[in-house]
Order: C-alpha cells, then structure tokens, then sequence
C-alpha cells in the first residue's frame, strides 16, 4: 500500500482564489510527522509547513495551513489567496517513528494559477 | 551560509561508466540523504546517514554506493551507470533533534545515462 497518496496529478486554480492539495497517509506508527513541500520550475525543494501527529493543532504559515483529520488520515494542504508564484509542484511527505528522519514523498501535484 | 551544496548540476554518462555525485552541507547536520526524482514518481530514498561513519540503504539502493567520513560530506557513488539511472538527484540535510527537524535540499544533480 502507499504510505503517502495524492490524488490530483494536476490542478488548474484561478488566482486569488483559494486552493486545497489533498494528502493522505497510511501509518500504524502513533509517532509521525507530515511534511509539505513546494518545487517550482526552477527545480528547488522549498520546505513550507509542518503537522505533528501529536499537534492539538492545525498548522499554519502565513498564506499556508495544513487541514490535518487524524481519524481520517488526511493532511490536506490550503492556500489562501492564490498567486501566480504558487504555480509549482507539491508534494506532502511523511516520517514515520521517534527518531527517525527518513521521509516518504507522494507523487505530487503540480499546480497552475491562471491569471 | 551556503546551505547544501551539490555538483555537478548537469551529467552525460556512457553506459558503464562511473562518477561520483558530490553533497555538502554547512549546518552541522547529522543527517543526510540522497534521493532521485523520477517523472510521476516523487522522490525515492536511496541511501541516508545519521552520522559520520554510519550509512544505511533506502528504498532504492542498488547500484549506487555511499560513504561519510565527515559530518559535512556525504558523496554518492554510481558503479556502473545504466540508463534506469537517469534522473534528478538530490541531497537533504536536517538536525536529528528539534522541531519540526525538516529537510534542507540542494539543487539537485540533473543526471543522464545513454
């Protein structure tokens, strides 16, 4: 099974909309953490926001914010107020356990902001 | 800070040829790993280490071979490069403790095998 699932290989979003990139996961590990990242054109990983498993609450950064349904297993990511700079791939990746620091990726989804 | 560095950016390789993919870091992280980026896939680990001296395979570890002798480098070595081992390749770095202890990239290594 996969441990991180995207579902939407792509989205089109008009700009100053907002836009939600849906992430789901599978662990039995209590102990997990849920990573977002952004990878524009340019080929960068960009780190933008995080969500413990043990966080009471839903993380947010600025125009980011991360709708985390534990019992669901889904840690959706939000962006407010889309701009044309938020054109890029996404991709959410997990760590599972205390202590370890190997992330597993989902398979991306590539935004594109229409002017 | 210069952060993780990687080099080449760009490789041509023959078939059965070998190189060694270069990463370095300048945060004193413990942790480093090595990843490919395939189209439609994500990123794969292939090997990590959480220290000098110690390494350890990830999901896709054949043909490809790692060392760290120091903290700040962690080199990744191809054997005998086939054309499945076209791809990016990208170095990250974190802290194994803090929070939330998430991964630095480099640039990545836009690799191809003819």
């Amino acid at each position: 099974a996969q441990k991180i699932t995207q579902t939407q290989p792509g989205m089109f979003v008009q700009e100053k909309e907002a836009v939600t990139l849906d992430c789901t996961y599978d662990t039995s590990d209590p102990s997990y953490g849920l990573f977002w990242y952004k990878q524009p054109s340019s080929g960068e990983m960009i780190f933008l926001i995080y969500q413990g498993s043990y966080d009471q609450q839903n993380a947010t950064e600025g125009r980011y914010s991360l709708n985390f349904q534990k019992a669901r297993k889904s840690a959706n990511l939000v962006i407010s107020a889309s701009q044309l700079g938020d054109s890029a791939m996404y991709f959410c990746a997990m760590r599972e356990g205390f202590g370890n620091e190997k992330l597993t990726f989902g398979t991306g989804t590539r935004l594109t902001i229409i002017p | 800070n210069a952060g993780v560095t990687q080099t080449p950016k760009f490789q041509v390789l023959k078939t059965g040829q070998s190189m060694t993919l270069q990463c370095a870091q300048d945060m004193n992280h413990e942790y480093m790993s090595w990843y490919r980026q395939d189209p439609g896939m994500g990123l794969r680990l292939i090997h990590y280490s959480v220290g000098a001296g110690i390494t350890d395979q990830g999901e896709v570890p054949n043909g490809y071979n790692v060392s760290r002798s120091t903290t700040e480098d962690f080199p990744l070595r191809l054997l005998s490069a086939a054309p499945s081992q076209t791809s990016v390749y990208f170095c990250a770095s974190s802290r194994t403790s803090g929070y939330p202890g998430e991964q630095y990239f480099g640039p990545g290594t836009r690799l191809t095998v003819t």
